[in-house]
């Protein structure tokens, strides 16, 4: 089936250190997703991408629909400790249809 | 502007019992997703509702798993004759699509134990 390759799988950085992550699939993809997921609760929206090439920011958080649509990055800037949680790939359209196919997820610990 | 809602939070049961969760998607949505996600793992795909409509199953989806969404609005997901492997967290989500756009709101979660 299909997979999304999500690294690193864990960050642990000091409070007011930028972040990156990213993903990537052997498969092309219409929609790209990023969630956050802390214990406990369900997946919350961060970003919504739904154009090869687009980026987008969202407060301090950026993320960009690669050009060949099999990728994507997430960018958090000047982390502060809330920001803690497990962040989430997901790639939406073309072969997989309506379903998500998620990625493992990057744990992120972010230290006062 | 609620979210999605789902019913109960946690369940806990025992090996061989049958368990019904509920999903509230959010208003106006017509489509409805059901995932399963197992520790350290992403959410995984196992069907979706446009409307009343189930119009996609996971192989994940065995028999003994039956979801309805009767009028279009709230979900049951339904597992029969539990087994310890179906210990996870259960999670719906709703969307409305917008042209090519789609995006997946979710739920905070039903928490299974199989004992």
């Amino acid at each position: 089936g299909q997979q999304l390759n999500q690294s690193p799988q864990s960050m642990f950085i000091q409070e007011g250190e930028d972040v990156s992550m990213n993903c990537t699939s052997s498969s092309i993809f219409n929609t790209w997703l990023w969630y956050k997921q802390e214990p406990g609760e369900g997946p919350v929206l961060l970003i919504a991408l739904y154009k090869a090439g687009e980026l987008t920011s969202n407060g301090r958080l950026t993320a960009q629909f690669g050009i060949t649509r099999k990728d994507s990055f997430l960018n958090i800037s000047a982390s502060i400790p809330s920001d803690v949680g497990i962040y989430f790939c997901a790639g939406g359209g073309e072969t997989s249809g309506s379903r998500l196919t998620f990625g493992e997820g990057t744990q992120l610990t972010v230290n006062p | 502007d609620t979210g999605v809602s789902q019913d109960p939070r946690h369940k806990i049961t025992k090996r061989g019992q049958n368990v019904t969760f509920r999903c509230d998607p959010i208003s106006e949505h017509n489509r409805l997703y059901w995932y399963r996600q197992t520790l350290g793992q992403g959410p995984e795909f196992l069907t979706y509702f446009q409307n009343e409509a189930q119009l996609e199953k996971s192989r994940l989806l065995s028999d003994r798993f039956s979801a309805e969404r009767p009028k279009g609005s709230f979900s049951t997901l339904e597992i029969q004759r539990t087994e310890q492997g179906d210990s996870a967290m259960y999670l719906c989500a709703s969307s409305r699509r917008w042209g090519f756009q789609e995006t997946q709101y979710f739920g905070p979660g039903t928490r299974l134990l199989v004992l």
